[in-house]
């Protein structure tokens, strides 16, 4: 079954560090961009960062910028977002997203994971 | 940076009508505009795809225009599970979402 499932949410302090990954089967994970986006309690949608599928261009929305990083290592299909400094706005559902093609980075995002929620307080 | 508008913020309609959700881009994106819907407590779920193709398996009654600046998203005949919130995001520059769009029933 193609799926994206993430892990690692959970309760951290302002200034703290956590790492949240996500796990892809049923599709070519290295053929594929993936991106984080984020979703505070009753908020929108916020892109966070994206990675292409060789982990070669990375780019990250500047509210993150210098605090968070994404990788990725395709012999074991999983992302990862390693979130550093965090703050309170940071409070969020992160979910995993895919790219709609290979081999593309700018394109929309066609299959979610359920979400990981990460707690700053 | 590109900033993505929608209106209405919310709307209230009744099974079987016809609503339009309209989503303005700060600078102009071409046709590189999609459309997700989203229910609580679950992941968005894209509908439209640059301005007006339908993902695999959406329902015709959705549909999506625009270009440029402007774009719509109508649902021609609202049907029960319809009801949600509505994002649209551009894939021009990067990712931006809009605010959403809560589809309430009247």
């Amino acid at each position: 079954e193609v799926q994206l499932l993430e892990s690692g949410g959970g309760l951290v302090q302002p200034g703290g560090s956590l790492r949240v990954s996500c796990a892809a089967s049923g599709f070519n994970f290295s053929n594929y961009a993936m991106s984080w986006v984020r979703q505070a309690p009753g908020k929108g949608l916020e892109w966070v960062s994206v990675i292409s599928g060789s982990g070669e261009i990375i780019y990250y929305a500047d509210a993150v910028k210098g605090r968070f990083t994404i990788s990725r290592d395709n012999s074991k299909n999983t992302l990862s977002l390693q979130m550093n400094s965090l703050r309170a706005a940071d409070t969020a559902i992160y979910y995993c997203a895919r790219d709609q093609l290979a081999s593309v980075v700018l394109d929309v995002f066609d299959l979610w994971g359920q979400g990981t929620m990460v707690t700053v307080s | 940076d590109m900033q993505m508008t929608q209106s209405p913020s919310t709307l209230s309609a009744s099974v079987g009508d016809r609503v339009t959700i309209t989503c303005r881009a700060s600078q102009r994106i071409s046709r590189w505009l999609a459309w997700y819907q989203q229910k609580p407590g679950k992941a968005p779920k894209l509908l439209i795809y640059r301005a007006s193709t339908l993902e695999s398996g959406v329902p015709s009654r959705f549909s999506g225009s625009g270009s440029g600046t402007e774009f719509t998203l109508t649902i021609s005949s609202l049907q029960p599970d319809d009801f949600a919130t509505y994002y649209c995001q551009q894939y021009s520059t990067w990712f931006t979402f809009g605010q959403g769009t809560k589809l309430e029933i009247k």
